[in-house]
């Protein structure tokens, strides 16, 4: 019973254009979300990430928007670079409970074309 | 400071025999996870070390695994005997005591055959 979804496993962009991945969630206990960044053989990064008070959050080309009413957020990648090119995981957490546990989905691939 | 360091990288065990994987978090940090991802699913929580202490052992799939954080320092992770579906990527993560700085390792990729 995934609580967390990423229901693309794969995006392919053109260099320069906008990336967006997409992620739903199920638990409306979830207060805290967040974007990591994934290459292969290496550990997940932290990318950005976004509070249930907030519906955006803007890092330099990285932004994520949420939709609590939709349980939806997304990551828009502007303009996208090869260097972007990785998966990208969505995590949930109840930032209230204290345990700091996080929920992830299954990742989508990003290929960014040059 | 020096990131989350896991040992082994790799490891290919047969079914039935034992291994064990170690961690070593960021100095300092109280907190200490353990994550695992299957080929192609969701990367999932295992359990939660605060110091020496399971907080939270939730995500441990059996009791084959037995995770153990003596003098809360580096972490270990045993598995006995492992089973083929326990082919994985092994994730370790460390934070702070308010859960800041939460940074993963390179994991153990762990292929049972």
């Amino acid at each position: 019973d995934q609580q967390v979804k990423q229901n693309s496993p794969s995006l392919s962009v053109q260099e320069g254009r906008i990336s967006i991945l997409n992620c739903d969630y199920t638990n409306s206990m979830f207060d805290y979300f967040l974007w990591y960044k994934k290459y292969p053989a290496e550990g997940p990064t932290f990318l950005i990430s976004i509070s249930s008070i907030k519906d955006k959050n803007e890092d330099g080309r990285f932004t994520v928007f949420l939709n609590k009413s939709a349980k939806h957020l997304s990551l828009h990648i502007v303009p996208s670079q090869p260097g972007d090119s990785a998966v990208y995981f969505c995590a949930a957490n109840r930032d209230t409970s204290g345990t700091y546990k996080y929920i992830f989905g299954t990742g989508t691939r990003l290929k960014v074309l040059a | 400071e020096a990131g989350v360091t896991q040992f082994p990288s790799h490891s290919v065990i047969e079914k039935g025999q034992t291994v064990t994987l170690r961690c070593d978090p960021i100095s300092g940090h109280d907190n200490l996870y353990w994550y695992r991802r299957v080929m192609g699913k969701e990367i999932k929580f295992l359990l939660h070390f605060v110091k020496e202490s399971k907080q939270d052992e939730s995500g441990m799939p059996n009791n084959r695994f037995l995770a153990e954080r003596t003098g809360g320092t580096y972490s270990t992770l045993k598995v006995q005997p492992a089973e083929l579906e326990d082919s994985g990527v092994y994730f370790c993560a460390s934070s702070r005591e308010d859960g800041t700085g939460y940074t993963f390792g390179s994991g153990t990729r762990l292929t049972v055959v």
